[in-house]
C-alpha cells in the first residue's frame, strides 16, 4: 500500500509570511499532483509534477517533485487570505493496474489577515 | 461547459436505511473515480468504473456499498443499511483518458456529497 504523509497537518501564520508544506512518502510515483479544497467544495488541481526535481510555479506557489519521485514540496510566498485552505498532494502509481490516485493526509493552512 | 455534478449535495438517513449519491461526470468523460473523504483527512480511493464496468472495486468495503455507471444516466454509489459510521463526504471525480494511458491521471472532482447517518 502506497502512503503519502503530509506535514504539518495544521499550519496557522500571518498574512505576507512565507511557508512550505511537505507530502513524503516510501513509495515512488510517477507523477504527482497538488489540489486545493476549500470548505464545502471538491478538491481543485493546481498542478501536476512529473519528472524528478521538477520544479513548476503558479504565481505565488511553487511546487517541487524530489529528485527520486518520492516526495514534493509546496511553497507559497508572501502568503494571503484567499489562500486558505486544505491542500492535498495525490500520487499515480508506477504499476501497472496501479495506476490510481493515492491522496495524502492533507494540510489546513489558515492565513490570519 | 458545466462541471462534475453531484447530487443531492447534503443527505441524511437514519440507520438501516439505503442512500443513493449520483455523479454525472464531465462531457466526454467517461472514467469514473468515487473517493470517500473524512473530517480533516485526505481523500480515500473507493472504485473506478468505466461505462457499464466497474474495473477496480479495491478501496469499496466488502458489503452494503455498490457502484454502477450504466450506458445512459449517471453514476451512481449505492450504501445499503447505512450505519453511522458512513456519515461522511462522498466524492466523484471523472477523466477522459484511462489511467493507462496518461501518466498524469488529472481528474474532475465534483462539489460531493455529504452524507449524515443520524
Amino acid at each position: 500500500t502506497q502512503l503519502l504523509e503530509q506535514s504539518p497537518q495544521f499550519l496557522s501564520i500571518q498574512e505576507g509570511e512565507n511557508l512550505t508544506v511537505y507530502c513524503n512518502s516510501s513509495s515512488v510515483f510517477s507523477s504527482l499532483q497538488w489540489y486545493r479544497q476549500e470548505p464545502g467544495e471538491g478538491p481543485v488541481l493546481l498542478v501536476t509534477v512529473v519528472t524528478g526535481g521538477e520544479v513548476k510555479k503558479l504565481k505565488r506557489l511553487t511546487f517541487q517533485f524530489g529528485d527520486a519521485r518520492k516526495d514534493s514540496s509546496l511553497h507559497i510566498t508572501a502568503a494571503q487570505p484567499g489562500d486558505t485552505g486544505l491542500y492535498l498532494c495525490a500520487g499515480v502509481g508506477t504499476n501497472f493496474g496501479n495506476e490510481k490516485l493515492t491522496f495524502g493526509t492533507g494540510t489546513r493552512l489558515t492565513i490570519i489577515p | 461547459n458545466a462541471g462534475v455534478m453531484q447530487n443531492p449535495r447534503h443527505l441524511v438517513r437514519r440507520r438501516g436505511q439505503e442512500a443513493r449519491l449520483r455523479c454525472s461526470p464531465m462531457k466526454g468523460h467517461s472514467h469514473v473515480y468515487w473517493y470517500r473523504q473524512l473530517p480533516e483527512e485526505g481523500l480515500k480511493f473507493m472504485v473506478y468504473l468505466q461505462k457499464e464496468n466497474i474495473i477496480d472495486e479495491s478501496g469499496m468495503p466488502k458489503e452494503r456499498f455498490s457502484a454502477e455507471f450504466p450506458k445512459e444516466g449517471p453514476s451512481i454509489l449505492r450504501i445499503q443499511q447505512v450505519v453511522r459510521g458512513d456519515s461522511a463526504a462522498y466524492f466523484c471525480a471523472s477523466s477522459p483518458y484511462p489511467p493507462i494511458l496518461s501518466s498524469y491521471n488529472e481528474q474532475f472532482f465534483g462539489p460531493g456529497t455529504r452524507l449524515t447517518v443520524l
